[in-house]
Order: structure tokens, then C-alpha cells, then sequence
């Protein structure tokens, strides 16, 4: 199985700040790299598909890059309903699919 | 919309089926994938099923212990996990995937908790 790693765990931000989350894939996984953000107690929420492509509805603050093994999700000015966990997941390949073990944005 | 069964209390050993019904999209144009979340950790992706074909795959975790089933008639997804364990305690959450690359989960149902206790 490709084996996703997320750095770092966890994180202290502060309103307005830029944040930057990496996820490392086992292997090339070409751009098959999704972002999720989930809330205490809530279903996670898709925010970018393919490493880039921002979903309908998800704020223009939130932007993916990356290929191959090493991706970035990055938000531009941290809000207070951003701070939640985000998981990166690799849909490379047949479904065998896998999760990073996500990163937890909390209030510094 | 994905809306998930009740939750469960199983003892070691039994059975468990989840259901997951569907509206608002042609179940047969996606597919649909079970993800669950041990508590206080993180997604783990289990298994997906093509609505349209019916083909499964799985996570080699649970392989062999999960039995995925759909009904076109109710557009209902089911996912059966059996030999229950304590470490499968967990909402167990299912997800619309698309059928083709990119894939990904963009609708997710609101969770059904299973909790395995003797």
C-alpha cells in the first residue's frame, strides 16, 4: 500500500497567519492527491481534488500544489473556522486508497 | 444526500451491516467507499464499491471481513463487517466516490458509530 505522511502533526496558528501543511507519498502518485478538513464530531469536507483543484464552495484562502510524492496545502490567512484537523489522501492506482494521519490546526 | 443507519453496540465475535441511502444523484454514474475513524484517530479508508458495475476493492486490513452490497431499487449502499474485533470500534462514515480518475469523496454520510463491547 502507498503510505501517506503528514507533517507536521499538529500546529499553533494565529488569525491572519499563513499556513503551510506537507504530505509525503510513499510513491509517484502523479497528482491523485485530495485535502479534507473535518471538525470535531463532523464528517470530513472535501477541499481540493487532483492536488489543485479547489471545490465549489471552499474559500480562495485554501490552494494545493505539489506532484509526483511531495504536496502542499497552504492557507493564505488563517480564519477561525479553519481551525480544524486536514488529512491529505492518495487516489492513486486501483481503490486502495489512503489517508495521511492528518494535522491539527489549533489557536495559538 | 448520504444518510447513515443508527448506531451499534456488538459484542466480540458478531456482525455488523451499515447502510448508507442515497438521494439525489444517479447511484449507478459513482461509486461508494467506506471510511471509518477509531476514536480520537484518524480516517482510514476500508472499501469501495462501483455503483454501476458492482466491483469491490479493499483495504488489506479488512479484507476478507467485509462484505459491500448495494440495492438499485433504494439506492441504498450496505457495508457488512463480520469477526468484530475492539479495535474495530469506530464511525464508520460512507462517502461518494467518483467512478473514474480523479477520484475522490465529495459527499460524506453523517457517521454511524459502532462500538464493539463484551
Amino acid at each position: 500500500d502507498i503510505q501517506m505522511t503528514q507533517s507536521p502533526s499538529s500546529l499553533s496558528a494565529s488569525v491572519g497567519d499563513r499556513v503551510a501543511i506537507s504530505c509525503r507519498a510513499s510513491q509517484n502518485i502523479y497528482s491523485y492527491l485530495n485535502w479534507y478538513q473535518q471538525k470535531p464530531g463532523k464528517a470530513p469536507e472535501l477541499l481540493i481534488s487532483a492536488a489543485s483543484s479547489l471545490q465549489s464552495g471552499v474559500p480562495s484562502r485554501f490552494s494545493g500544489s505539489g506532484s509526483g510524492t511531495d504536496f502542499t496545502l497552504t492557507i493564505s490567512s488563517l480564519q477561525p473556522e479553519d481551525f480544524a484537523t486536514y488529512y491529505c489522501q492518495q487516489s492513486s492506482g486501483t481503490p486502495a486508497w489512503t489517508f495521511g494521519q492528518g494535522t491539527k490546526v489549533e489557536i495559538k | 444526500q448520504l444518510v447513515q443507519s443508527g448506531p451499534e453496540v456488538k459484542k466480540p465475535g458478531a456482525s455488523v451491516k451499515v447502510s448508507c441511502k442515497t438521494s439525489g444523484y444517479i447511484f449507478a454514474s459513482f461509486g461508494l467507499s467506506w471510511v471509518r475513524q477509531a476514536p480520537g484517530q484518524g480516517l482510514e479508508w476500508m472499501a469501495w464499491i462501483n455503483g454501476y458495475n458492482g466491483n469491490t476493492s479493499f483495504a488489506q486490513k479488512v479484507r476478507g471481513r467485509v462484505i459491500m452490497t448495494t440495492d438499485t431499487s433504494t439506492n441504498t449502499a450496505y457495508m457488512e463487517l463480520r469477526s468484530l474485533r475492539s479495535d474495530d470500534t469506530a464511525v464508520y462514515y460512507c462517502a461518494r466516490a467518483r467512478a473514474s480518475y480523479p477520484y475522490y469523496f465529495d459527499y460524506w454520510g453523517q457517521g454511524t458509530l459502532v462500538t464493539i463491547s463484551s
